[in-house]
């Protein structure tokens, strides 16, 4: 069964300097997101794209973030400058994009640590 | 503005008890979607089920039901017979439905941990 996957599993940086999360994507999949959850809090939403833009994004993916689909495989998000309050699970999913309500398949997550 | 509501922390059974997880959602539109995933202690999300808003049926999927009622905007779902496997975190998650573009995000409420013990 097609799986989205996430790499690393766990990143551990200072506190300052620049992660790249990847992710790829289910296959036949067009829409993709990013997720983070703080230990022990709920899953917020930080950006969608499609058709190699961003669609939506929220509050919290300000000017530190961005996401890129370098081939036609990947799909990664960039911090540029870490901060300790980025330490976070971070997750990837996608969704084959038929309706708005498709379901969204997400991979096992990044851990991130900030130190 | 969406919100999803889960106002059960922390849910302890004993195995083979029955277990209700209630989720309240709130939204103005009048077409949407509603999610419940899993997450086991190894991290992972795990989709369970979508219900549309037009399809209050009721659905049964082995040990697992779910219970949607638009006239009180909840999604419950219920465990029956519970195992030690069924402890995870469960998430209920909202998402609307958008008439151009359809990445739609998951509005997710805050999660409750269900504990099996024997």
């Amino acid at each position: 069964e097609p799986e989205v996957t996430q790499t690393p599993s766990h990143q551990v940086t200072q506190m300052g300097q620049e992660v790249i999360l990847r992710c790829v994507p289910i296959s036949n999949h067009l829409y993709f997101y990013w997720y983070r959850q703080i230990l022990g809090q709920k899953v917020e939403f930080l950006v969608s794209f499609y058709n190699n833009e961003i669609s939506e994004k929220s509050e919290i993916f300000d000017d530190q973030f961005s996401v890129e689909r370098p081939d036609g495989s990947n799909f990664t998000l960039k911090i540029r400058s870490t901060k300790l309050e980025d330490s976070a699970m971070y997750f990837c999913a996608s969704k084959p994009g038929q309706g708005s309500g498709d379901t969204q398949y997400f991979g096992p997550g990044t851990r991130l640590t900030v130190l | 503005a969406q919100k999803v509501t889960q106002a059960q922390t922390e849910i302890s059974v004993v195995e083979k008890e029955d277990v209700t997880l209630d989720c309240v959602y709130e939204t103005r539109d009048t077409t949407y979607y509603l999610f419940w995933y899993k997450q086991p202690p190894s991290g992972e999300l795990v989709f369970l089920i979508r219900r549309n808003s037009f399809d209050e049926q009721n659905e049964i999927s082995g040990r697992y039901s779910w219970n949607f009622q638009k006239s009180t905007s909840s999604f419950n779902f219920t465990i029956t017979a519970s195992q030690v496997v069924d402890s995870a975190v469960y998430f209920c998650a909202l998402s609307e439905a958008k008439l151009t573009g359809t990445a739609s995000k998951l509005t997710f409420g805050t999660g409750t941990r269900l504990q099996v013990t024997l």
